[in-house]
């Protein structure tokens, strides 16, 4: 039972290129979110989705996209990188949106660099 | 006013020690609070949800207490040992949406 598999782990990307975080669960979880974990900061949510073809902004989704085909993957896109956009961004997922639903398995992170 | 308050940022304890720390959030629309654990290098990991005001949860040597009516949770950990050592964080559920603390970063001093 893998959990929540992230790739990559490490990037680096020149401003204004794009690029794809991939996240996939096997735990059959319908919520799925991506998060950004930036110094003195909490984790901010970016995007989720409650089940395939369902997706919705978080707290800072600008210059993100999500799509949501399938349960089990979670793709997150940059469309063209800025500095700001350096950051640890994890993707978690929970069974379901239920108040007493299990909390959240994170996958390992990807540390993202835009120079 | 959605933000999660935790207190202390930090905390130095001795082995054996017992510890705490506190979670604020808006006593609002309240509908779910989560407790995890992160470790240095690893991904943050669940440790409590908590759902009805005066809920206690506990797992071995850590426990949590909730207060819906006046927004706050406290994490306890009883005799604290140097694998404690870790940042907790605490996040205010709002159904969809989740909003996290910074953190309280522990710890333990062999």
């Amino acid at each position: 039972n893998a959990g929540v598999t992230q790739t990559p782990k490490f990037q680096v990307l020149k401003t204004g290129q794009s690029m794809t975080l991939q996240c996939a669960q096997d735990m059959n979880h319908e919520y799925m979110s991506w998060y950004r974990q930036d110094p003195g900061m909490g984790l901010r949510l970016i995007h989720y989705s409650v089940g395939a073809g369902i997706t919705d902004q978080g707290e800072v989704p600008n210059g993100y996209n999500v799509s949501r085909s399938t349960t089990e993957d979670f793709p997150l896109r940059l469309l063209s990188a800025a500095p700001s956009q350096t950051s640890v961004y994890f993707c978690a997922s929970r069974p379901t949106t239920g108040a007493a639903a299990p909390g959240y398995t994170f996958g390992s992170g990807t540390r993202l660099t835009v120079v | 006013i959605l933000n999660v308050e935790q207190s202390p940022q930090s905390l130095h304890v001795q082995e054996g020690d017992s510890t705490n720390f506190t979670c604020s959030f808006p006593s609002s629309n309240f509908y779910a609070l989560h407790w995890y654990r992160w470790e240095t290098a690893k991904s943050p990991e669940a440790l409590f949800v908590m759902t009805l005001n005066g809920d206690e949860k506990k797992k071995g040597r850590i426990s949590a207490t909730l207060n819906t009516k006046e927004g706050y949770s406290y994490l306890y950990i009883k005799g604290s040992q140097p694998e404690d050592s870790a940042t907790y964080l605490c996040a205010r559920n709002t159904g969809n949406q989740f909003y996290f603390g910074t953190g309280t970063s522990l710890t333990v001093i062999p």
